[in-house]
């Protein structure tokens, strides 16, 4: 199966500040998902974003698929951002997703 | 529209037992997924099941098994449970097999003793 490695895995950063969030795919993915999980454990989603670029408020998305990876872009950074971030995907004819580790943002006040 | 629900939340159980989680998709959806969730192991892809028939099997053993109804809801069964099954198992809906969305629930945490 595919592998997904996303970075960095940890990532502190101060109320206001920007930041990327980056996952690399060894193989081509389809099905690319971005997600978000609350401190209850529930993935909320962000994009589903097989290729090109998204925005939704202070995040964006963009991924290029010939090159294999997808970058999460977080402006202005609030407190409430602060959790763990997921992206995943499918590869083939495998209809499950992959997902990384994930990367465990803290946003201080 | 209602999102995805897993009933129960919260399940305590002793090692040997068995144990039964149950999910129901949004509204139309008729793939769900299933995935467990823990701290050395990241996320990992269970089985999916569509239209009642189970479609894709993720690398557990025999123990971990599910079903699902004409109604789409899903339910999966762990028996003779280890301590290592303790998890968060998550759920997931989409409207079709392949190359969408799918939305997870707020998952069931299992803890086995």
């Amino acid at each position: 199966g595919i592998q997904v490695e996303q970075s960095p895995p940890d990532l502190i950063l101060q109320e206001g500040a920007n930041s990327t969030l980056r996952c690399n795919f060894s193989d081509s993915v389809n099905n690319l998902q971005w997600f978000h999980q609350n401190p209850w454990g529930q993935l909320i989603n962000l994009f589903y974003i097989p290729s090109g670029t998204k925005q939704n408020g202070r995040l964006s998305a963009t991924t290029v698929a010939t090159e294999r990876y997808s970058l999460l872009y977080i402006s202005s950074s609030q407190t409430t951002d602060s959790g763990v971030y997921f992206c995943a995907g499918e590869s083939g004819s495998a209809r499950q997703l992959t997902f990384g580790s994930g990367t465990q943002l803290t946003v201080l006040p | 529209k209602a999102g995805v629900t897993q009933t129960p939340r919260y399940l305590i159980k002793t090692r040997g037992q068995q144990v039964t989680l149950s999910c129901s998709p949004i509204s139309g959806h008729r793939s769900v997924s299933w995935y467990q969730q823990t701290p050395g192991q990241g996320l990992q892809f269970l089985f999916e099941y569509f239209s009642e028939t189970q479609r894709n099997k993720g690398n557990f053993p025999g123990r971990f098994s599910g079903r699902q109804f004409s109604n789409s809801r899903s339910e999966m069964n762990v028996s003779t449970l280890e301590l290592g099954d303790s998890a968060l198992y998550l759920c997931a809906s989409s409207y079709a097999l392949g190359g969408e969305t799918q939305y997870f629930g707020p998952g069931t945490r299992l803890l086995v003793l």
